[in-house]
């Protein structure tokens, strides 16, 4: 069975940092687009960046260009975003995808991050 | 950025029922659209991509149509796992810029 696990949420101050992972089993995972998400409190769903096989590929949302960075290693199944200069309205639950073709068939089921004083 | 609107906010309906969710798009998509349904503190599940192809292990009572900026999903014979809260994404754009709907609170009625 397809997994995503995803960890190192966590309650952090305003301009603080965060290094979150998503470990993955029961695919190939060097075959794959994988992205990250998040979803603030009660509020809807959010795409934040992704990456292409080899890393040589990232794009990222607006909203976090310059702040966060997604990597992954093939060697450990492994996806992660450094998340830096964290601000409150980044306060919600992250999620990994596994991405096909700009759509996301295997999710995991999130860690949340709380930015506060 | 393309904006994804969707209606209604809640709906709500009896099980056994059927329950028609839309999605409008700002611009076109082209079928580029996929629908997600995510329960209570769980990850999005993939319901359909393509507008209407049916995602692996789907039954078929969720069904999706449209193209260009205007889409729905259909829920025939509504069963109590089927009340959550569904998403439409698209992904037309490249670089990607990938984005969703508010979503629409499926209710029991």
């Amino acid at each position: 069975d397809v997994q995503l696990v995803e960890s190192g949420g966590g309650l952090v101050q305003p301009g603080g940092s965060l290094r979150l992972s998503c470990a993955t089993s029961g695919f190939t995972f060097s075959s794959y687009w994988m992205s990250w998400f998040r979803q603030a409190p009660g509020k809807g769903l959010e795409w934040v960046a992704n990456m292409n096989q080899d890393g040589s590929e990232k794009y990222y949302v607006d909203s976090v260009k310059g702040r966060f960075t997604i990597s992954r290693d093939n060697t450990k199944n492994s996806l992660y975003l450094q998340t830096n200069s964290l601000r409150v309205e980044d306060t919600a639950v992250y999620f990994c995808g596994r991405e096909t073709h700009g759509n996301f068939d295997s999710w995991g089921q999130g860690t949340r991050v709380t930015v506060s004083s | 950025e393309i904006v994804m609107t969707q209606s209604p906010a809640t709906l709500s309906v009896s099980p056994g029922e059927r329950a028609t969710l839309s999605c409008r798009a700002s611009q076109s998509v082209s079928s580029n659209l996929a629908w997600y349904q995510q329960r209570r503190g769980q990850g999005p599940r993939l319901l359909m991509y393509g507008a209407s192809t049916r995602a692996t292990g789907i039954p078929a009572r969720f069904s999706g149509s449209g193209s260009g900026t205007e889409f729905t999903l259909t829920i025939n014979n509504l069963q109590s796992e089927d009340f959550a809260v569904y998403y439409c994404q698209q992904y037309k754009n490249w670089p990607p810029v990938y984005t969703f709907g508010q979503g629409t609170k499926l209710e029991i009625k």
